[in-house]
C-alpha cells in the first residue's frame, strides 16, 4: 500500500530565504505526482504535476523534482515571501492512473516579515 | 472553463440528525469526481470517489454514504450524524488520469 510523507511537518523562515520540501513515497510504481497548496479553512490549490516520466516542473518561483526510483519529490521555493505561508501537501497517483491521490500529511510554512 | 462548486461553506448540525453536502462540476463531462475529509493531524482521508454515473467506490468503512445522480454532481449524505464526523470535507473532480482540483469545502461541526 503507497504511503506518502513530508518531512518536515512544520516550518518557519525569514522571508528571502529559498527553502525546499521533502515528500518521500514507499512505492516508486507511480503514474503522476503533484503539489497542492492549502492556505487554512480553504480548498486545495494545485501548483504542480509532474509525470512519472519527467524530472521535474516549473512554475514561477516553484520549481519541483521527482526521482522516482528514490521515493522522493522535492518543492523548491525561491525567494520566499509572507504571501507562500501555507500547508503545502504532495499526492502521488498509481498507475493505470483512474486511481484516487494518496496525500501526504503536509508541511506547514511560515515565512516570517 | 471547468469549476467546481461545493456548498455549503460551513454546516453546524445536531447529533444524529442527517446530512447532505452537495458537489457539482460544470465545464466539463465524465469527470472522476472525489470526498475527502480533513481531521486535524490526520491529513486528507479519501472517503469515496466515482468514476461515472452510479460507480461509487467507498475507501472507509463509516456513518456515511455518497452517490452520483447526475455525470456532474456528487452528493455526501448520512443518516444520523455522529460527533466524530466533524470535520472539514472537500470535493475534487479530475479528467481522467490528470490534475485533480479541489473545492472549497465544507467545515461541518456536529454538537
Amino acid at each position: 500500500k503507497q504511503e506518502v510523507t513530508q518531512i518536515p511537518a512544520a516550518l518557519s523562515v525569514p522571508e528571502g530565504e529559498n527553502l525546499v520540501l521533502n515528500c518521500s513515497f514507499t512505492d516508486s510504481a507511480i503514474y503522476n505526482l503533484q503539489w497542492f497548496r492549502q492556505d487554512p479553512g480553504k480548498g486545495l490549490t494545485s501548483l504542480l504535476l509532474i509525470q512519472s516520466s519527467q524530472r521535474e516542473q516549473t512554475s514561477g518561483r516553484l520549481n519541483a523534482s521527482l526521482d522516482k526510483s528514490s521515493g522522493r519529490s522535492t518543492l523548491y521555493i525561491a525567494a520566499s515571501q509572507p504571501g507562500d505561508s501555507a500547508t503545502y501537501l504532495c499526492a502521488v497517483k498509481q498507475p493505470p492512473g483512474n486511481t484516487p491521490l494518496v496525500f501526504g500529511k503536509g508541511t506547514r510554512l511560515s515565512v516570517i516579515a | 472553463s471547468q469549476t467546481i462548486h461545493q456548498w455549503p461553506a460551513t454546516l453546524v448540525q445536531p447529533v444524529g440528525s442527517p446530512l447532505s453536502l452537495e458537489c457539482t462540476v460544470e465545464g466539463t463531462s465524465n469527470p472522476n469526481l472525489y470526498w475527502y475529509r480533513q481531521a486535524a493531524g490526520r491529513g486528507l482521508q479519501l472517503l469515496f470517489y466515482s468514476v461515472g454515473i452510479g460507480q461509487i467506490s467507498s475507501e472507509v468503512p463509516q456513518n456515511l454514504s455518497a452517490s452520483r445522480p447526475q455525470d456532474r454532481q456528487f452528493i455526501l449524505s448520512s443518516k444520523k450524524l455522529l460527533l466524530s464526523d466533524s470535520g472539514f470535507y472537500l470535493c475534487a473532480w479530475s479528467p481522467r488520469q490528470n490534475i485533480q482540483y479541489f473545492g472549497a469545502g465544507t467545515r461541518l461541526s456536529v454538537l
